[in-house]
């Protein structure tokens, strides 16, 4: 059984267009996350939800749009793709506060 | 991450030898600590963890120290094997909910 489940895994795509990538996580967890990495190995965090609710935004563009259906599912969408968006996409989950993150696969988002 | 400094970001070890890696953070009301070892192409993967009522905690060939009060924990890694090449991540939680950051990363490389 997967926990944390992302697709896809591998996505190429061209500038200007609007991809999503899905996420849920089968551990009962109330938080979830989605994490970039870059070429260099940052990680960063983008987004977090706690039962549904956006709780963090980390200064991303609003071209980038996350949605919580319910607390087993966050998605993200991202329209006007662009060169600079090309990197890994981890989701992630945890259950409440200061707790260990379990994440995802990735998905490796290529905008040529 | 910027609210999470770790170093080195590189670290060479012969196998058999040891091998540290240490990271900063600045929130005082930061209590827990884990760490990651992403694989090439792989997911981070929590490999140890520490919480600040204790100052060191160990599993087999890896140990993790925490010193609050110079708010610095390390990563300890004995009898090095080449499975051990990897990035490793420490993160540390800010804020009064489960925002972690992470550190920039140490590629470790253990030679046969």
């Amino acid at each position: 059984d997967t926990a944390v489940s992302q697709t896809p895994k591998y996505l190429v795509t061209q500038m200007g267009n609007d991809k999503s990538i899905k996420c849920e996580q089968n551990l009962g967890h109330d938080t979830m996350y989605w994490y970039k990495q870059d070429s260099k190995k940052f990680l960063k965090i983008m987004f977090s939800y706690n039962n549904k609710e956006l709780i963090i935004n980390e200064t991303v563009p609003n071209r980038f749009s996350p949605k919580s259906p319910d607390k087993a599912h966050l998605n993200l969408h991202i329209n006007s793709l662009e060169l600079g968006d090309s990197a890994v996409y981890f989701c992630a989950s945890s259950h409440g506060r200061g707790n260990t993150i379990y994440f995802g696969e990735g998905s490796w988002l290529t905008v040529v | 991450g910027e609210n999470v400094e770790q170093h080195p970001s590189t670290l060479s070890v012969q196998e058999g030898d040891s091998a540290v890696i240490k990271c900063t953070y600045s929130d005082s009301a930061s209590n827990y600590f884990p760490w990651y070892k992403q694989e090439l192409g792989k997911r981070p993967q929590l490999i140890i963890d520490i919480r600040s009522n204790v100052g060191e905690k160990k599993d087999q060939r890896i140990a993790v120290t925490l010193n609050k009060t110079a708010k610095h924990f390390s990563l300890h890694i004995t009898e090095t094997q080449p499975e051990d090449s990897a990035v490793y991540f420490c993160a540390a939680p800010r804020g009064d909910f489960n925002k972690f950051y992470f550190g920039s990363g140490t590629k470790l490389n253990v030679k046969p």
